[in-house]
């Protein structure tokens, strides 16, 4: 069963704008949070993290939101740059099973001048 | 390297036939991941050592995959009797992770692996 999900397979957003990405997820047990991006013929290349006990962490342009209620986490890119375009992908851990990381299907990122 | 390196990057094979994918993780890496990732879709836990110990092995497909680490540096990810299912991107990760702190897990580019 996919556990954690991306339901935009696609986004389109203009240069300088926000990209706002969306995941969910069903596991209540999952406690560590991360999103990756990754280019063509590219391994995934980790951008930013959180952890269950915060809701909301801030790395430069990359800002990653938890609601744990809701069981959804978002990743906002400010301002979005061309380099952004790429397929980014969410993914979550739980300690039962730690280092399993589970991936969403990731949504296609694309920005336009 | 600075990175986690994975060889070949493309391995083509005929039905049938054994391969075996390498990766070097980030030195000082305690804990080391593969991953499965088909066209269109996020990478699929596979297995996972700390140093040489396979502790999870859970994700492995069938009995035809078979991992090792033995010195808990490089690891070697075989697949036996190959099957047309097999192709796919193979991804290898590397983390200072274990079972007291989350450390994020930085990937290779992954071997492209095409059975005919």
């Amino acid at each position: 069963d996919q556990q954690v999900k991306q339901n935009s397979p696609s986004l389109s957003v203009q240069e300088g704008r926000i990209s706002i990405l969306n995941c969910d997820y069903t596991n209540s047990m999952f406690d560590y949070f991360l999103w990756y991006k990754k280019y063509p013929a590219e391994g995934p290349t980790f951008l930013i993290s959180i952890s269950s006990i915060k809701d909301k962490n801030e790395d430069g342009r990359f800002t990653v939101f938890l609601n744990k209620s809701a069981k959804h986490l978002s990743l906002h890119i400010v301002p979005s740059q061309p380099g952004d375009s790429a397929v980014y992908f969410c993914a979550a851990s739980a300690t039962d099973s730690w280092g399993k990381l589970q991936f969403g299907a990731g949504t296609q990122v694309v920005v336009t001048p | 390297g600075a990175g986690v390196s994975q060889s070949p990057r493309y391995k083509v094979a005929k039905r049938g036939q054994d391969v075996a994918l390498r990766c070097d993780p980030i030195s000082g890496h305690v804990s080391l991941f593969w991953y499965q990732q088909a066209l269109g879709q996020g990478p699929e836990f596979l297995t996972y050592f700390q140093n040489e110990a396979q502790l999870d092995k859970s994700g492995l497909p069938s009995d035809r995959f078979f991992a090792e680490r033995p010195e808990g540096s490089v690891s070697t990810l075989k697949i036996q009797r190959t099957q047309q299912e097999d192709s796919a991107v193979y991804l290898c990760a590397s983390s200072r992770w274990d079972r007291t702190s989350n450390q994020p897990q930085h990937f290779g580019d992954g071997t492209r692996l095409s059975i005919l």
